[in-house]
């Protein structure tokens, strides 16, 4: 167990809604990264907040977004969802802002009809 | 190239070493690391190097970095079935790791009995 919570588990929605993912990073952990996973492209880095605030920025969508709470989880959220966005999206989180090692959650699986 | 590279399959005997190799890119990468993932499991980080480290122990695993080539193995030795599963390795890029991990696109690790 990495001690990084991702809610849900499994997300089944259709072609242009939105959805709301969940983390809650390790006790003590300042930064949460966003990850997706899937066949094509691998796993890419999205995007990552550090005690709040957003610290840097990988292959996002401008369709995605995300934000980091005072209690320090973070939510994904994906909008106008294509049949592309299924994937599997992990979140992980490190002690501080960046070069340390990242504890990943279990992922929650997207699937879009 | 700007990809980390992994070869996608690697098959040994129950009871042989296990090496997973994988060439990374970013020359000013302060930390690599080795993550194992599941069938339907999230990624455990398993080890990881500092880059002023040629080398890495931790009971069964072994790691071995190669600054010169930028070059990175995975030792795993007396390979198990538990070991069976895909196998990432992922460099820490940019300044203080702000742009998050960038990933191989895997090592699926098979067990022959």
């Amino acid at each position: 167990d990495s001690g990084v919570t991702q809610t849900p588990k499994h997300l089944i929605t259709a072609t242009g809604q939105r959805v709301t993912l969940r983390c809650s990073p390790r006790s003590g952990d300042l930064s949460v990264y966003w990850y997706q996973q899937s066949l094509d492209q691998g796993l890419q880095f999205l995007i990552q907040y550090y005690n709040g605030e957003e610290r840097a920025k990988g292959n996002i969508l401008e369709r995605f977004s995300a934000q980091q709470f005072p209690d320090l989880h973070s939510e994904l959220n994906l909008s106008s969802l294509e049949l592309g966005d299924s994937a599997l999206y992990f979140c992980a989180s490190s002690q501080f802002e960046g070069n340390e090692p990242q504890h990943f959650g279990d992922g929650t699986r997207l699937s879009i009809l | 190239g700007e990809d980390v590279e992994q070869s996608l399959f690697l098959s040994v005997r129950e009871g042989d070493s296990s090496v997973i190799n994988c060439t990374y890119t970013d020359s000013s990468s302060t930390y690599l690391y080795w993550y194992k993932q599941e069938p339907g499991a999230g990624l455990q980080l398993l080890t990881y190097i500092f880059s002023n480290m040629d080398m890495k122990q931790d009971q069964r695993l072994t790691v071995l970095l190669n600054k010169k080539d930028k070059h990175l193995s995975l030792r795993i030795a007396d390979t198990q079935t538990g070991d069976s599963a895909i196998y990432f390795c992922a460099e820490s890029r940019g300044r203080r790791g702000a742009d998050g991990l960038t990933f191989g696109k895997g090592t699926h690790l098979i067990i022959q009995p």
